[in-house]
């Protein structure tokens, strides 16, 4: 079957750096994406990665390694406006997204 | 811009009612979806649509309809609403031409079944 795991849930301080992680199996692979969903709004774009390595954007980079179904969201100085649930997907085979279940990251001053 | 837009905002609805969730985007994206969003889980297609004119099922379709008459517009229709119906739905637009694929998210309609 197809699964993406990501924690359930993360707290971190305000101003520090806090490291998101999800694992895929998936059958076929054209991107993994990273959303960001605050409590009661919609889920907006963050990055996208389809080849392995890093990509930096801001405060924001995205890790991801094919070979081992592995992805990471870096998140750096951390604001409390960072509170919000971090939802992995993937771009499977049929070109359908595959979503994680996501993980709600807590800031604490 | 707007974007995407839906309709309702939230909504009561009795059991064995029919109801039509609104969505409407302007940015002519090609592609257009419509997901149920539960706690605990991670969100789940129930609908989409390549192109206008043609929709498919997704995950999760049973008890669900969908028409693309045209770009613009993508209701999701409920035709006889049951408790296990109760979530939060959002509708998405992508478009093919941009490579990634990424898909935008409207408000969402949060929908009570009772």
């Amino acid at each position: 079957g197809q699964n993406i795991d990501q924690p359930t849930e993360m707290t971190a301080t305000e101003g520090a750096i806090v490291q998101i992680n999800c694992t895929y199996q998936t059958s076929g692979f054209n991107g993994l994406f990273w959303y960001q969903q605050h409590a009661g709004e919609a889920p907006t774009f963050l990055s996208y990665n389809v080849l392995d390595g890093l990509e930096e954007k801001g405060r924001f980079s995205s890790f991801l390694s094919r070979s081992k179904g592995y992805s990471y969201l870096l998140l750096k100085e951390l604001q409390m406006k960072d509170s919000a649930s971090y939802l992995c997907a993937v771009l499977g085979s049929n070109y359908q997204l595959i979503w994680g279940a996501g993980t709600k990251l807590i800031i604490k001053p | 811009t707007a974007g995407i837009t839906q309709a309702p905002t939230s909504q009561i609805l009795a059991a064995g009612r029919s109801m039509t969730l609104r969505c409407t985007q302007d940015m002519r994206h090609n592609a257009m979806y419509w997901y149920r969003q539960d706690l605990g889980l991670g969100l789940r297609l129930i609908h989409y649509s390549n192109t206008a004119g043609t929709t498919g099922k997704g995950e999760v379709p049973d008890g669900y309809s969908v028409s693309r008459a045209n770009t613009d517009d993508f209701p999701l229709t409920l035709a006889s609403a049951v408790p296990s119906q109760t979530s939060v739905y959002f509708c998405a637009s992508s478009d093919s031409k941009d490579y990634t694929d990424t898909q935008y998210f409207g408000p969402g309609t949060r929908l009570t079944v009772l």
